[in-house]
């Protein structure tokens, strides 16, 4: 496609449950960005990948949420244990190299709503 | 840690205004300065990039500033439209340690009023 896509755009759990959101880059981005943005705030930095490679994962809030990116293309965004607070869209973006230069280029988000 | 300010943070103007939205962050050590827009229910649109070594950039009715020194960035956008009814978000890229992400403010709410 042409742009980033995301799965399932929207996803309720009930608390406890494990949720796996989906991101699809722009075919040949080396960068994958995760971001969470709660209602009312801006995007927060989760995980940053350069290819396969997760080089920054600082912003991740606890070790319930994991992310991969085995083969350097699609990602995933795994959320063990949900709870309400994890409530949020969660934003995926990919630029084309990583450069500072780069424009990040997002996906329409999935909303994770944990009852 | 880096923290961006959006102000005000809800406008609604009359169609056809000029209009400034704001943006300060307390750190001035970045790369670039990106000002986007968010729709309900969509994702981020990029609308312009100022690298930190650029004063402004423009794309048609848009005008973006950046004061690095200050830390302070302002869009411009003229002749208001409905259509331009919108979140505006602004982030900076920080230019050392820590995340290669973005750091958001919290948006400034636009309406613009047909």
């Amino acid at each position: 496609g042409a742009g980033v896509s995301q799965s399932p755009r929207y996803k309720v759990a009930k608390r406890g449950q494990d949720v796996a959101l989906r991101c699809d880059p722009i075919s040949g981005h080396v960068s994958l960005f995760w971001y969470q943005q709660a209602l009312g705030q801006g995007p927060e930095f989760l995980t940053y990948f350069q290819n396969e490679a997760q080089l920054d994962k600082s912003g991740l809030p606890s070790d319930r949420f994991f992310a991969e990116r085995p083969e350097g293309s699609v990602s995933t965004l795994k959320i063990q244990r949900t709870q309400q607070e994890d409530s949020a869209v969660y934003l995926c973006a990919s630029s084309l190299v990583g450069l500072s230069t780069d424009t990040q280029y997002f996906g329409p988000g999935t909303r994770l709503t944990v009852l | 840690k880096q923290e961006v300010t959006q102000i005000p943070a809800a406008l609604s103007v009359p169609e056809g205004e000029n209009l400034v939205l704001n943006c300060s962050f307390t750190d001035s050590a970045i790369y670039n300065l990106q000002w986007f827009r968010q729709d309900p229910g969509k994702g981020l649109t990029s609308l312009l990039l100022i690298q930190s070594s650029q004063r402004e950039q423009t794309s048609g009715r848009l005008n973006a500033s950046l004061d690095k020194s200050s830390g302070r960035s302002t869009l411009y956008i003229a002749a208001s439209q409905p259509g331009d009814s919108a979140t505006y978000l602004c982030a900076v890229r920080p230019h050392r340690g820590g995340a290669d992400g973005l750091t958001f403010g919290k948006g400034t709410h636009l309406i613009i009023q047909p």
